[in-house]
């Protein structure tokens, strides 16, 4: 099956620090997402992204699909920041599940 | 923004009783899924769910395991007699296509704690 790799698997930063977060893969995609996980557990959906770049506010997501990785960038970072984020694909011969990276913890200091 | 909702946020229950966890998929998706994440671990698929009936489930879902669509709104995912290591987090998503695939939401989660 496929392989999801994400880099670095800790991260800590003073708040206003900008960050670029890394998941590659072993397999063409079709479906790749970027979720947060906060303190409290709870999922939160960044960006639906199987190519190309998107932005939100202060988070912005490429992915380049031919080269099989994906980026997140964060810029002027927040203690509301801190929390997992996971990549999670899907891919040609399984576009039923989403694969999951062990995730990126990440620590924003005041 | 419509959004995928869970019930309860957090479930505690004695080993070997049944628990049944509760999602609301955004109404005009057709595509539902659960998943689980024990304590420090990657998040791990469980089954999903077309057209009233299981498309794929993984090895975790044995016959402990049950999901069920019993009206237009509910998603229920019922595990029969808990132990200690069904403690996890439980995730429902939907979506509303698979072919080609479309983004899947997420719910907020029920933290399960089996005591």
């Amino acid at each position: 099956g496929i392989q999801v790799e994400q880099s670095p698997p800790d991260l800590i930063l003073q708040e206003g620090a900008n960050s670029t977060l890394r998941c590659n893969f072993s397999d063409s995609v079709n479906n790749l997402q970027w979720f947060h996980q906060n303190p409290w557990g709870q999922l939160i959906n960044l960006f639906y992204i199987p190519s190309g770049t998107k932005q939100n506010g202060r988070l912005s997501a490429t992915t380049v699909a031919t080269e099989r990785y994906s980026l997140l960038y964060i810029s002027s970072s927040q203690t509301t920041d801190s929390g997992v984020y996971f990549c999670a694909l899907g891919y040609a011969g399984n576009n039923r599940k989403l694969i999951w990276g062990l995730g990126t913890s990440l620590a924003v200091n005041p | 923004e419509p959004e995928v909702t869970q019930t309860p946020s957090h479930q505690v229950t004695q080993m070997g009783q049944e628990v049944i966890l509760r999602c609301v998929p955004i109404s005009n998706h057709l595509y539902f899924y659960w998943y689980r994440q024990i304590l420090g671990q990657k998040v791990e698929f469980l089954v999903s769910f077309y057209n009233n009936e299981i498309s794929e489930k993984s090895e975790i879902f044995d016959d402990q395991f049950s999901v069920e669509r019993p009206d237009g709104s509910n998603f229920t995912l019922k595990i029969r007699s808990t132990k200690l290591e069904d403690s996890a987090m439980y995730f429902c998503a939907s979506r509303t296509r698979e072919r080609p695939p479309t983004e899947a939401f997420f719910g907020q989660g029920t933290r399960l704690t089996v005591v």
